[in-house]
């Protein structure tokens, strides 16, 4: 397997526009994070999803963030209008959830900035 | 909610030295503890992986323990080599399937 596979891998944006970013995770995983990563706050979760479920969303900061997983092998986040606050690196990471005690997974992140 | 802390923030060790590096957390209902590497401008990798049954893991020169009922995990590294600079992490999975990271120990193995 390739691992978890994000896109892009570099993002640059102007405030107010619209940035999709997107995961694949590892085939056979029905556990899927979205992370970001930031210099003052570290990894935060956002969101994760159980079989394309939505669990958790708390870590979601505002409404101009959404998150979506159509199905197993695919999911986005969605960032939109963006805010130069929004500029990180942003990971996605998978496991399977049968079994409670397996390794995540992690995509090599997407740097978004927004300028 | 789960609060991780990872002491140091940063290290700068000789080449050869062993090491420790530490993480702690405040709920002790976690069902394991991971460790990972990060390398500059990368993604994480995972190093090990910690049942909550478990008391230490190990492969290679790393060694991973975990005190539970204390909340303390400590990763060993065993002769440092340069190859070794990176920041790690921890992070634990609670039952929620939720995970938390420590803010990371950057690591500088000077030859």
């Amino acid at each position: 397997d390739a691992g978890v596979i994000q896109s892009p891998r570099h993002e640059v944006t102007e405030m107010g526009q619209e940035v999709t970013l997107r995961c694949k995770p590892i085939s056979g995983h029905n556990s899927l994070f979205w992370y970001r990563q930031t210099m003052m706050r570290g990894l935060e979760l956002l969101i994760y999803f159980n079989n394309n479920v939505p669990i958790d969303d708390s870590g979601m900061p505002e409404d101009r963030f959404s998150a979506k997983m159509p199905n197993a092998s695919f999911s986005t986040l969605k960032i939109q209008p963006s805010e130069p606050r929004d500029s990180a690196v942003y990971f996605c990471a998978s496991r399977s959830y049968r079994e409670m005690n397996t390794e995540a997974f992690f995509g090599q992140g997407t740097r978004l900035t927004v300028v | 909610k789960q609060e991780v802390t990872q002491i140091p923030a940063a290290l700068s060790v000789p080449e050869g030295e062993n090491l420790v590096l530490n993480c702690s957390f405040t709920d002790s209902a976690i069902y394991n503890l991971q460790w990972f590497r990060q390398d500059p401008g990368k993604g994480l990798t995972s190093l090990l992986l910690i049942q909550s049954s478990q008391r230490e893991q190990t492969s290679g020169r790393l060694n991973a323990s975990l005190d539970k009922s204390s909340g303390r995990s400590t990763l060993y590294i065993a002769a440092s080599q340069p190859g070794d600079s990176a920041t790690y992490l921890c992070a634990v999975k609670t039952i929620f399937n939720k995970f938390y990271f420590g803010s990371g120990t950057k690591l500088n193995v000077k030859p």
